[in-house]
């Protein structure tokens, strides 16, 4: 496997539910990302896990809640969600050089999964 | 006013066509510039990175960036139906842990026509 592999690519579950995500990365990257992108907006950034450490997180709601065992998996916990929140959730991984540089490594992203709350 | 301005399209062309996709910005500080491309049901792609200004090349692809006019663009030359797809422009500032705080445009979206 390389790349940013992503599970499932498809999810669909009712507001009472609780579901989650899965991100793996084979990259040797030591930053890991989850991110949003709806129609008509730009991609959004949710939580930012930087050497398994959450450094960011975005104002977004408690019902998403983000998890980094280690520096190549990354999961996302859905629990009662709106149907606002139907969206494709993307993961990206990057080399994160920190505050001692400036170097802007890519993102390279997962193919995402598309989530339908009903 | 967005910190990063990009027309969603759509944009149809013939094959063979020279596509110009375009961002514009406010954000003076701004100096890594990044094209994405984004196919159908995957996630984006880096296809083109400029730092600062000037052009940059890459086979079919040319990234320009003019920071006086504060504006971005990405030319596809002999454009193909491979190129279809949804074009992202995301930039940021010279900071550590810059990525983090990419700005990102719209995208583009690009369909090329046999």
């Amino acid at each position: 496997e390389t790349g940013v592999t992503q599970t499932p690519r498809h999810l669909v579950m009712g507001m009472t539910n609780k579901k989650s995500l899965k991100c793996e990365q084979h990259l040797g990257h030591n930053a890991m990302y989850w991110y949003k992108q709806s129609a008509k907006k730009p991609l959004e950034l949710m939580f930012v896990y930087s050497l398994e450490e959450r450094v960011e997180n975005n104002s977004v709601p408690s019902r998403f809640s983000p998890e980094c065992p280690n520096s190549s998996h990354l999961f996302l916990h859905l629990h009662t969600l709106q149907p606002e929140d139907s969206a494709l959730y993307l993961c990206a991984s990057s080399q994160d050089r920190g505050t001692g540089g400036t170097y802007n490594s890519p993102l390279h992203f997962g193919n995402g999964t598309r989530l339908t709350v009903t | 006013q967005k910190e990063v301005e990009q027309d969603p399209g759509p944009l149809s062309v013939p094959e063979g066509a020279i596509v110009s996709l375009n961002c514009t910005y406010s954000n003076s500080a701004f100096q890594y510039f990044m094209w994405y491309r984004q196919y159908s049901r995957k996630g984006p792609e880096l296809l083109m990175y400029t730092y600062s200004s000037g052009n940059k090349e890459d086979g079919r692809f040319t990234a320009q960036v003019d920071k006086s006019s504060k504006y971005i663009s990405l030319f596809i030359r002999d454009s193909q139906p491979s190129d279809s797809a949804t074009y992202l422009c995301a930039m940021s500032g010279r900071e550590a842990g810059n990525n983090r705080k990419l700005i990102w445009g719209l995208g583009t979206s690009l369909a090329v026509n046999p």
